[in-house]
């Protein structure tokens, strides 16, 4: 089974950088994905991750560490835009051959003031 | 191009009642997916389906089917509905079963009275 831990809420300034992180305990492990969503929306694709390392994806990055459990996701110049519901969800390997089931975390609420 | 389609777009049903929702996946796509999304927590699995076949099912009763036609798209049945049951319903398509890009459609926003 999967339990991932993303804090509830979170509040930045517009211009400014922040990390929201997400740590995961698993019985298998085969990518770690980070998804936007907007208040009524359906969530967006932001990233993947899969092996240790920083991906960078314009203002957006994001951080794996497979021995610790951990990611995070970086954003940076910050835009009003960006309040959203940030979601951390990992690909189980013990979900079945050729099976693409994502256990998300309760996602974190980014509010972005001026 | 049309993304992952879902309909209806809204809903209300009494308990006990049965719904059908259904997703239409982006052209080319393979794999549909649902998922449950109750307020303020995030997706929670149900179904994947790939060329007709179930490949995965997460924790759910089994008043809770879906199935997948010849051109991809499908359907998600929830019979003696529950007031519990009330969420908005997610389908996610992908090429394959183990692509990492999965798009979600719009979703189906069910209110159970």
């Amino acid at each position: 089974g999967q339990n991932i831990d993303q804090p509830t809420e979170m509040t930045a300034t517009e211009g400014a950088i922040v990390q929201i992180n997400c740590t995961y305990q698993t019985s298998g492990f085969n990518g770690l994905f980070w998804y936007q969503q907007h208040a009524g929306e359906a969530p967006t694709f932001l990233s993947y991750n899969v092996l240790d390392g920083l991906e960078e994806k314009g203002r957006f990055s994001s951080f794996l560490s497979r021995s610790k459990g951990y990611s995070y996701l970086l954003l940076k110049e910050l835009q009003m835009k960006d309040s959203a519901s940030y979601l951390c969800a990992v690909r189980d390997t013990d979900s079945g051959a050729g099976s693409y089931q994502l256990t998300f975390g309760k996602g974190t609420k980014l509010s972005v003031i001026p | 191009d049309a993304g992952v389609t879902q309909s209806p777009t809204h809903l209300i049903k009494t308990r006990g009642q049965h719904v059908t929702l259904r997703c239409s996946p982006i052209s080319g796509h393979k794999s549909v997916s649902w998922y449950q999304q109750v307020l303020g927590q995030g997706p929670q699995f149900i179904f994947q389906y790939y060329e007709k076949e179930e490949r995965g099912r997460g924790n759910f009763p089994d008043r809770f089917s879906a199935r997948q036609f010849p051109n991809y798209s499908s359907e998600l049945n929830v019979n003696a509905l529950l007031l519990g049951d009330s969420a908005l319903y997610l389908c996610a398509s992908s090429l394959e079963t183990v692509s990492y890009e999965q798009y979600f459609g719009p979703g189906t926003r069910l209110t159970v009275t």
